[in-house]
């Protein structure tokens, strides 16, 4: 079957640095996508790891380890506007597709 | 180009009526996927288009659901006899052909469907 684990909620102060945790178990493994989603609204492209390793841009950084089946999503000096959604995907390689399955979504909740 | 566009953004409708949602993609791009999410879930896979091709449909998709895309640009989804499960976002996805740098799936603002 396919899971992906993410916490449901955080809270964070502005200008600190968050990780956001996600674990999968997929039928094969080609990719890892962050999306960011505020209430209401479209999910927006963040991060994407096909390799180990960390991939930075900005004030976001996504890790990923295949052989354990995680990533993190690093915010760093957070802002108000980080506020929202954060939805960790899986592409697997059991559909040719490029179909995603998703996690339920972290909610951060950013504080003054 | 402003991105993928959906219609309409909101729809209310009685139990047992049918409804229909379009999708515009991005231009140039080959492939569509329609996901569903409800609240405080992640998106869910509903199906697949490649140009006008339907490569891939969830076992979420029952009989009642059906989606087209008659000329490899739009799409549309439409549900018969709607039940008050059916209450979700829809979210359109488009991205380019595969083989490109990596096909990222950008999405839509999603038709909320509320079914009373």
């Amino acid at each position: 079957g396919q899971n992906i684990d993410q916490p449901t909620e955080m809270t964070a102060t502005e200008g600190a640095i968050v990780q956001i945790n996600c674990t999968y178990q997929t039928s094969g493994f080609n990719g890892l996508f962050w999306y960011q989603q505020h209430a209401g609204e479209a999910p927006t492209f963040l991060s994407y790891n096909v390799l180990d390793g960390l991939e930075e841009k900005g004030r976001f950084s996504s890790f990923l380890s295949r052989s354990k089946g995680y990533s993190y999503l690093l915010l760093k000096e957070l802002q108000m506007k980080d506020s929202a959604s954060y939805l960790c995907a899986v592409r697997p390689t059991s559909s040719n597709t490029g179909k995603l399955i998703f996690g339920q979504g972290t909610t951060l909740q950013v504080k003054p | 180009d402003t991105g993928v566009s959906q219609d309409p953004r909101h729809k209310i409708t009685k139990r047992g009526q049918n409804v229909t949602f379009r999708c515009d993609p991005i231009s140039e791009h080959n492939r569509l996927y329609w996901y569903r999410q409800t609240l405080g879930q992640g998106p869910e896979f509903l199906t697949y288009f490649q140009n006008e091709a339907q490569l891939e449909k969830s076992r979420l998709l029952s009989d009642r659901f059906s989606a087209e895309r008659p000329k490899g640009s739009f799409s549309t989804l439409e549900i018969q006899r709607t039940e008050q499960g059916d209450s979700a976002m829809y979210l359109c996805a488009s991205s380019p052909p595969a083989g490109r740098a990596f096909d990222t799936q950008y999405f839509g603002p999603g038709t909320r469907l509320t079914v009373l």
